[in-house]
């Protein structure tokens, strides 16, 4: 299964609201997880099963979606936000990473 | 405190041959699948190899598949991937990771630091 999110890059402002996609080559069910990663450190889990938010994640983050097509929504970027994000299918082996989504500060 | 330590990364020739490990601690490791996931020098993501919480089924990414095996050691808590016919394109660095549960698996939820590994002559 591919996955590919959009846009491959991003520039934004602190408070902005940011949404990244991902789109499924098959239907995921809700079997969909995000990701934040930062320069140097292993991921993070922010979302699982397309829209719950892992135990300590901020509620400005979220998610949404089913099938084929996902969404993760910063409601006001922080300035530790800035980070490059992927999506993670599980639903079907090889599980696939989308090819990620830097957000840079603008 | 939940912790995966990997380890066995080096510098190795094309060709040959290395085997990573994965130490578990702070959870019931038996009790998980788990996984193997690398990232290329800034590159993205790469799930590479899954296992079963009893090691009975393996999956493996198209691009390892028949050189990478994965196995697990549920009495010493220890994941590991036995890497063979190694290419330039495997240098990368190599996350052991765990997934949520061993049936609906909905996530990777916890993830080591990752051990380095790069193929060169």
């Amino acid at each position: 299964i591919q996955l590919t999110q959009s846009p491959s890059s991003l520039s934004a402002s602190v408070g902005d609201r940011v949404t990244i996609t991902c789109r499924a080559s098959q239907g995921l069910g809700t079997f969909l997880a995000w990701y934040q990663q930062k320069p140097g450190k292993a991921p993070k889990l922010l979302i699982y099963a397309a829209s719950t938010l892992q135990t300590g994640v901020p509620s400005r983050f979220s998610g949404s979606g089913s099938g084929t097509d996902f969404t993760l929504t910063i409601s006001s970027l922080q300035p530790e936000d800035f980070a490059t994000y992927y999506c993670l299918q599980l639903n079907t082996y090889p599980h696939t990473f989308g090819q990620g989504t830097k957000l840079e500060i603008k | 405190e939940v912790q995966l330590l990997e380890s066995g990364g080096t510098l190795v020739q094309p060709g040959g041959s290395l085997r990573l490990s994965c130490a578990a601690s702070g959870f019931t490791f038996s009790n998980y699948a788990m996984s193997w996931v690398r990232q290329a020098p800034g590159k993205g993501l790469e799930w590479v190899s899954g296992i079963w919480s009893s090691g009975g089924s393996a999956y493996y990414a198209d691009s390892v598949k028949g050189r990478f095996i994965i196995s697990r050691d549920n009495s010493k808590n220890t994941l590991y991937l036995q890497m063979n016919s190694l290419r330039a394109e495997d240098t990368a660095k190599y996350y052991c990771a765990k997934y949520n549960s061993n049936s609906y698996l909905y996530d990777l939820d916890v993830w080591g630091q990752g051990t380095t590994v790069t193929v060169s002559s």
